[in-house]
C-alpha cells in the first residue's frame, strides 16, 4: 500500500518568513496530495490540494509544488503569521474504480515565533 | 458548507464494553472514513465505506466494525473495548466522482476522545 512521510516533526519560524514542510509517497499511481491543517482542538481542515497532473498550485500565502518523478510534494508558507501556528498533515490518494483512500503524513507541528 | 458530525465529543468506557461511535453528514456524500489520531502517527484509516452497507478494511481494522444503514450514518463499533483503543477518533466523508481526476477533499468531524478504563 501507500506510504507517506513526512519532514520535519517540528517547525519553528520567525513571523514574517517562510516555512516549507515536505513529504514524500511510495506508490506511483497516486495522483492527488492534499495538505490539512489542525489548529488546537479543531477539526483537520484542507488548505490546499494539488492533481497529478499539475506541477505548483498557489492561493496567497501557500503554494504546494509536486515533482512526480522524484514522488516527493512540498507545502510553502510565505510571510508566515501567528494563525498559522498549527500541525499540518499532508496526504496521498491513488484513484481506483472512483473510491479515493488517502493516506497521512505523520504531521509537521508548526510554530510561529512572534 | 459540509457538515459532518460525530454525537459525543468526549466519551469513556470500560474495558470489555461495546463501543458505538457514530457519525452523520449532511451532504449526500457517497464516501465515508473512520480515522483514528495518536500523537506522532498521524491519522490512520480504520475503515471506509464508499456506498451503503458497504464497507472496506483500511489500514488497521483489527477490533473495530463499522455499519452503514443509511448513506448519511457511518457508525464505528468496537466489539470489546481495550485501553490500547484510547485515542481520538475522526470521522470524514467525501463526494464521489468517477473519472481520471476525481479525487474529491474529505470533510471531517470535530472528533470523539475516547478514553477506555
Amino acid at each position: 500500500g501507500e506510504n507517506v512521510e513526512q519532514h520535519p516533526s517540528t517547525l519553528s519560524v520567525q513571523e514574517g518568513d517562510s516555512a516549507v514542510i515536505k513529504c514524500t509517497y511510495s506508490d506511483s499511481a497516486s495522483n492527488y496530495f492534499p495538505w490539512y491543517k489542525q489548529e488546537l482542538g479543531k477539526r483537520p481542515q484542507l488548505i490546499i490540494d494539488i492533481r497529478s497532473n499539475v506541477g505548483e498550485k498557489k492561493d496567497q500565502r501557500i503554494a504546494v509544488t509536486l515533482n512526480k518523478t522524484a514522488k516527493h510534494f512540498s507545502l510553502h508558507i510565505t510571510e508566515t503569521q501567528p494563525e498559522d501556528s498549527a500541525v499540518y498533515f499532508c496526504a496521498a490518494s491513488p484513484l481506483y474504480f472512483g473510491n479515493e483512500k488517502l493516506t497521512f503524513g505523520t504531521g509537521t507541528r508548526l510554530t510561529i515565533i512572534p | 458548507d459540509v457538515k459532518v458530525t460525530q454525537s459525543s465529543r468526549y466519551l469513556v468506557k470500560r474495558t470489555g464494553e461495546k463501543v458505538f461511535l457514530e457519525c452523520v453528514q449532511d451532504m449526500d456524500h457517497e464516501n465515508m472514513f473512520w480515522y483514528r489520531q495518536d500523537p506522532g502517527l498521524g491519522l490512520r484509516l480504520i475503515y471506509f465505506s464508499y456506498d451503503v452497507k458497504m464497507k472496506e478494511k483500511g489500514d488497521i481494522p483489527e477490533g473495530y466494525s463499522v455499519s452503514r444503514e443509511k448513506k448519511e450514518r457511518f457508525s464505528l463499533i468496537l466489539e470489546s473495548a481495550s485501553t490500547n483503543q484510547t485515542s481520538m477518533y475522526l470521522c470524514a466523508s467525501s463526494l464521489s466522482k468517477w473519472g481520471q481526476f476525481s479525487n474529491q477533499p474529505q470533510h471531517f468531524g470535530d472528533g470523539t476522545r475516547l478514553s477506555i478504563l
